[in-house]
């Protein structure tokens, strides 16, 4: 079964810093896609940003990017110019396979300060 | 347009009622999920429809039942719960499943007395 390890429970950074939360998997299926989501305190779960097992680059999205290391299993969310309103719950998430399940990691709430 | 809408925002109830949450989306997505969230911790499967047919259930209680009418609706039909069943309950959807993005609907806050 695939597993996904989120070490941090929580960060700080500074308004307009750059931040990187940590995301390690494993699985033993060659396909597999990889995704972060935002869940602010109102709790809608918004998502952020897709990987793909054989995607060749790095997934970007506005502010926010992928670290993707293949090799080493991992999938850090790096979100640059950090905004007040990225305060908020952070979820790495993965699916295998054929498998519509997606698995979560237990989550990084990301505090901004001004 | 990513929407997905759920039906009601707050659900307070006894353990002696029956209640629906609702979701709706009108993406042309053809699987639909069923999550429960506790607080501070991770969203949890619950049930997985594709293409109209339940294709996972987590070995959910039958006191939760799910039900996908169409498409576009996805409906959790909840009888004679138990207060450990207080949670956040959050629809997905996703254009035809597997490693499809899944979007999620704001969520039902749900409180069994």
């Amino acid at each position: 079964a695939q597993k996904i390890t989120q070490t941090q429970p929580g960060m700080f950074v500074q308004e307009k810093e750059a931040v990187t939360l940590d995301c390690t998997y494993d699985t033993s299926d060659p396909s597999y896609g990889l995704f972060w989501y935002k869940q602010p305190s109102s709790g809608e779960m918004i998502f952020l940003i897709y990987q793909g097992s054989y995607d060749q680059q790095n997934a970007t999205e506005g502010r926010y990017s992928l670290n993707f290391q293949k090799a080493r299993k991992s999938a850090n969310l790096v979100i640059s110019a950090s905004q007040l309103g990225d305060s908020a719950m952070y979820f790495c998430a993965m699916t295998q396979g054929g498998s519509e399940k997606l698995v979560f990691g237990k989550g990084t709430k990301l505090t901004v300060n001004p | 347009d990513t929407e997905v809408t759920q039906t009601p925002k707050h659900l307070v109830m006894g353990m002696t009622n029956k209640k629906s949450l609702k979701c709706e989306q009108h993406m042309g997505h053809r699987a639909m999920y069923w999550y429960k969230q506790k607080a501070k911790k991770p969203p949890e499967l619950m049930f997985v429809y594709s293409y109209e047919k339940l294709s996972i259930n987590e070995s959910v209680p039958s006191r939760f039942s799910p039900e996908c009418p169409n498409s576009s609706l996805l409906n959790l039909h909840l009888h004679a719960l138990q207060p450990e069943d207080s949670a956040l309950y959050l629809c997905a959807s996703s254009l035809l499943g597997r490693t499809d993005t899944q979007y999620f609907g704001p969520g039902t806050r749900l409180t069994v007395l």
